[in-house]
């Protein structure tokens, strides 16, 4: 089965740091550009941030350029969002998604939250 | 950045009738390699990601019911569904991945009448 699993959100207070993490299998993950998408609790999706095949190609959504960085491990099929200077305007559902012209295949998102 | 703008924010529609979404892009969003359009269409269900219904403006993906389809061209995209069934009650995105950054219509609720 096709999936992505992602994991690693929490609480955490202003200012902090979180690493989210992303999981690929039933496809060949170093195939496919990769990307964050989030969504604030009760609005729209927002892209966050993706990645290309061999992880030389990255792009940020203005918001969160300098805080966030985004890196991949092929070997493991593992995606990694590392985020810090979190503000509370950061909190979200996370999702991880595969990026194929579309994202053709969503995890059920991680939960962020940041408040004091 | 190019603006993705849904119409309309919402919709309320009787089972088996047509329901129509629109979205607009502020620039072109054709893809010169193909010369197809970068749109894609996605239904989110309460709780649950989203799920691609469409890439390529008109292009089904495998698996979604026959009753979505997708039009459009230039600035101008057009999602349908042909008769509305009670699964379809969901919020829907247009989406553009033409050009970084990607982005999002800011969705249409649609609803049973």
């Amino acid at each position: 089965e096709v999936q992505v699993v992602e994991s690693g959100g929490g609480l955490v207070q202003p200012g902090g740091s979180l690493r989210l993490s992303c999981a690929g299998s039933g496809f060949t993950f170093s195939n496919y550009w990769m990307s964050w998408v989030r969504q604030a609790p009760g609005k729209g999706l927002e892209w966050v941030s993706n990645l290309n095949q061999d992880g030389t190609e990255k792009n940020y959504v203005d918001s969160v350029k300098g805080r966030f960085t985004i890196s991949r491990d092929n070997a493991k099929n593992s995606l990694t969002l590392q985020m810090n200077y979190l503000r509370p305007e950061d909190t979200a559902v996370y999702y991880c998604a595969r990026d194929d012209y579309g994202y053709d295949v969503w995890g059920q998102g991680t939960l962020v939250t940041v408040s004091s | 950045d190019i603006v993705m703008t849904q119409s309309p924010d919402s919709l309320a529609v009787s089972v088996g009738e047509r329901a129509t979404i629109n979205c607009k892009s502020s620039q072109s969003i054709l893809y010169s390699s193909n010369n197809k359009n970068c749109l894609a269409w996605y239904q989110q269900k309460t709780g649950q990601p989203p799920k691609l219904l469409i890439s390529w403006a008109s292009t089904r993906k495998s698996g979604v019911p026959d009753r979505f389809s997708g039009s459009g061209s230039g600035t101008g995209f057009t999602l349908t569904i042909s008769s509305l069934q009670p699964e379809d009650v969901a919020v829907y995105y247009c989406q553009q991945y033409c050009r970084a950054p990607d982005t999002f219509g800011q969705g249409t609720k649609l609803e049973i009448k």
